[in-house]
């Protein structure tokens, strides 16, 4: 059964203070990664998608790595706009579902 | 381009009492999903469409759920009895292409069972 297990539950930071928001997954033949980001009341809004170890993708403030068992989200000098809910989630071995994990919490202070 | 659509945002009904939650996918997206998210879990799928027809329903909890997308435009998922375990918040999602392709998700209905 495909897992997908996220760390840290919830992260404060400084505004400006970096840091990485960590995947591990778990899946037989991985088909691709996904970030979101999700805000209060909203739906999950796509960010990234990864597909091979190694492959980096970044925008704005956010870059994305791949590794063979887990991806990491690198939040560079973030501001408060930043914060929301960052959720990481694997395709199956066969067909489209999608499986999440629970997300990290970022709470960034000016 | 507009987004997924998802009608309506809010529903509070009774437990017993049928609820059916709507969902438009983007224009061109031939699949499209359903997922919830229940207090304090991480989100899960329920079921695909790929377009009229159900590719995966192996997320679907039990008989009171039952999803339609006739024509291959909007879906509806209807939930009759509704019970309390049934609260949370469904998302729906379309793709254009199946397998890995970028499943986008629209606001999401949040439903309480009382």
């Amino acid at each position: 059964e495909d897992q997908v297990t996220q760390s840290p539950e919830a992260l404060r930071l400084q505004e400006g203070e970096s840091s990485s928001l960590n995947c591990s997954y778990t899946v037989s033949g991985l088909r691709g990664l996904f970030w979101y980001r999700q805000d209060p009341g909203k739906g999950p809004e796509f960010l990234f998608t990864l597909y091979s170890a190694g492959e980096e993708k970044e925008k704005e403030r956010l870059k994305a790595t791949l590794t063979k068992k887990e991806s990491f989200l690198h939040i560079t000098a973030p501001k408060p706009e930043d914060s929301a809910t960052y959720l990481c989630a694997v395709p199956g071995t066969s067909g489209s579902r999608l499986t999440f994990g629970e997300g990290t919490q970022l709470t960034v202070n000016p | 381009e507009a987004g997924v659509t998802q009608f309506p945002s809010h529903s509070v009904i009774e437990k017993g009492q049928t609820v059916t939650l709507r969902c438009d996918p983007i224009s061109g997206h031939d699949n499209l999903y359903w997922y919830r998210r229940v207090m304090g879990k991480e989100i899960k799928f329920l079921l695909h469409f790929v377009k009229e027809s159900k590719q995966d329903e192996s997320g679907m909890p039990n008989n009171r759920f039952l999803a339609e997308r006739t024509g291959g435009t909007y879906s509806t998922l209807k939930v009759q009895p509704a019970e309390l375990e049934d609260s949370g918040v469904y998302f729906c999602a379309s793709s254009r292409n199946p397998g890995a392709d970028t499943q986008y998700f629209g606001p999401g209905t949040r439903l309480t069972v009382l």
